[in-house]
């Protein structure tokens, strides 16, 4: 049965302090890995991963993906109030996307 | 955003009910999915579909039905609620299915079954 696990289950930083959240998964027949923040509605995406090694950038966020240990991370740096949401992490295999539990970060101004 | 709608955002209704959920795009793509999302158990797929009339199973099917008789809406069906199926329902989109392209979300169906 495929898996994705995320971890820390939940996260409580400081305004400006960087986090790393992490993500680990056993999918069959492997094709990609998505980050997805998520808020009082929809899940929002903010990056795919396909290939290891090759960081995803976009502001203060990062991503990046290990095929051979099967995990990535999400990193978010200088963290604003902003940041304060779910993040979901789900790996594309078999032609269907399985999500994790997600992490949820709260930011203290 | 994407242009995806779903309705209702909110129903309450009771056991043995039939309930329908709708989900409306104006992008155009092929695939669309509907998940579920509990608290420990992350997004689960319920059905998908890769075109119109074209639909499969997802991993939480049971109990659900779905149709897609136009590109633009694809519609769930609880035939007889159960309490078990008190959750937030979501509709995703995505042109072109397959692992090189990101499903999209809408804003959820909060339903309670009483």
């Amino acid at each position: 049965e495929d898996k994705v696990v995320q971890s820390p289950l939940s996260l409580v930083v400081h305004e400006g302090d960087t986090v790393t959240l992490n993500c680990s998964y056993e999918v069959t027949n492997f094709r990609s890995l998505l980050w997805y923040k998520q808020e009082k509605k929809a899940p929002t995406f903010l990056f795919m991963l396909t290939s290891s090694g090759i960081e995803k950038k976009s502001g203060r966020l990062s991503s990046i993906l290990d095929k051979k240990e099967l995990f990535s991370i999400l990193n978010i740096t200088a963290t604003q109030t902003g940041d304060s949401a779910i993040y979901l992490c789900a790996s594309f295999g078999n032609e269907k996307l399985t999500f994790g539990t997600g992490t949820r970060l709260t930011i203290i101004p | 955003d994407a242009g995806i709608t779903q309705s209702p955002r909110h129903k309450v209704t009771e056991t043995g009910t039939p309930v329908t959920l709708r989900c409306h795009q104006t992008e155009n793509h092929r695939y669309m999915y509907w998940y579920r999302q509990d608290p420990g158990h992350g997004l689960r797929l319920i059905h998908y579909s890769y075109g119109v009339k074209d639909t499969d199973k997802g991993e939480v099917s049971d109990g659900y039905s779905v149709s897609r008789s136009k590109t633009e809406d694809f519609l769930l069906t609880l035939e007889s609620a159960t309490s078990s199926q008190t959750s937030v329902y979501f509709c995703a989109i995505s042109e072109l299915g397959g692992n090189n392209q990101p499903q999209h979300f809408g804003d959820g169906t909060r339903l309670s079954i009483l």
